[in-house]
């Protein structure tokens, strides 16, 4: 069974432009979860698709934003780019959805913004 | 937002060596997890506690559940040169959002 794929792995953009990021769970699962990993504040949760609705969702601003595909593939879009918005972006996929599942990790999209 | 305090950042050990860290956090968790994520790929799911006292094992791997529900440890037993990572807590925060560690690098000397 493939794992989770995100594309682009790496990415270079410049300030105020916008950027998506992509998404596709392992075949099956329905939920999807982004979050955000920087050496200043680690791991953060975004936000969690399931069935092509957000059901969930961290603190960030609302230049982040979702969606997720009837197919269960998901983008993030993030708007209006800042330096700090330099990141390493990783998607999780599992079944049901909800923490308590084992979510399975992508490798990740690493974003540079110059 | 709330991150969990992780403790130790760094460790450096020789191979055979047992391992100890933890996390604590000023608000109370339903659910704790353990994660660990090597160079160029995203976090593995190492273990999950859902009950305050729970200990649980997961080959050398044993972590628990606080008592008072705001902390976790994470043991690793005759630890191994593949043990190198990096290793994360994480909690659920309020039931929609989930909290994570600064994470704990794990070097092993053969």
């Amino acid at each position: 069974k493939a794992g989770v794929t995100q594309t682009p792995r790496y990415l270079i953009k410049t300030r105020g432009q916008q950027v998506t990021l992509s998404c596709s769970p392992i075949s099956g699962h329905r939920s999807v979860s982004w979050y955000q990993q920087t050496p200043g504040q680690g791991l953060q949760f975004l936000f969690e698709y399931f069935s092509e609705t957000q059901r969930n969702k961290g603190n960030f601003p609302g230049r982040f934003s979702g969606r997720q595909f009837s197919n269960s593939r998901s983008e993030m879009n993030v708007s209006t780019l800042e330096l700090g918005d330099s990141a390493l972006y990783l998607c999780a996929s599992s079944y049901g959805g909800s923490f308590q599942e084992t979510q399975y990790f992508g490798p990740g999209t690493r974003l540079l913004v110059l | 937002g709330q991150q969990l305090n992780q403790s130790p950042q760094s460790m450096f050990i020789q191979e055979g060596e047992d391992v100890s860290m933890n996390c604590t956090s000023s608000s109370i968790f339903n659910t704790w997890l353990w994660y660990k994520q090597e160079p160029g790929e995203g976090p593995v799911l190492l273990i999950a506690l859902y009950k305050a006292g729970e200990l649980t094992s997961n080959g050398r791997l044993t972590a628990q559940f606080g008592i008072t529900r705001k902390d976790s440890f994470l043991n690793i037993s005759a630890s191994i040169p593949s043990d190198v990572g990096i290793y994360f807590c994480a909690g659920y925060y309020n039931n929609n959002d989930m909290r994570f560690g600064a994470g704990t690098r794990l070097t092993v000397k053969p």
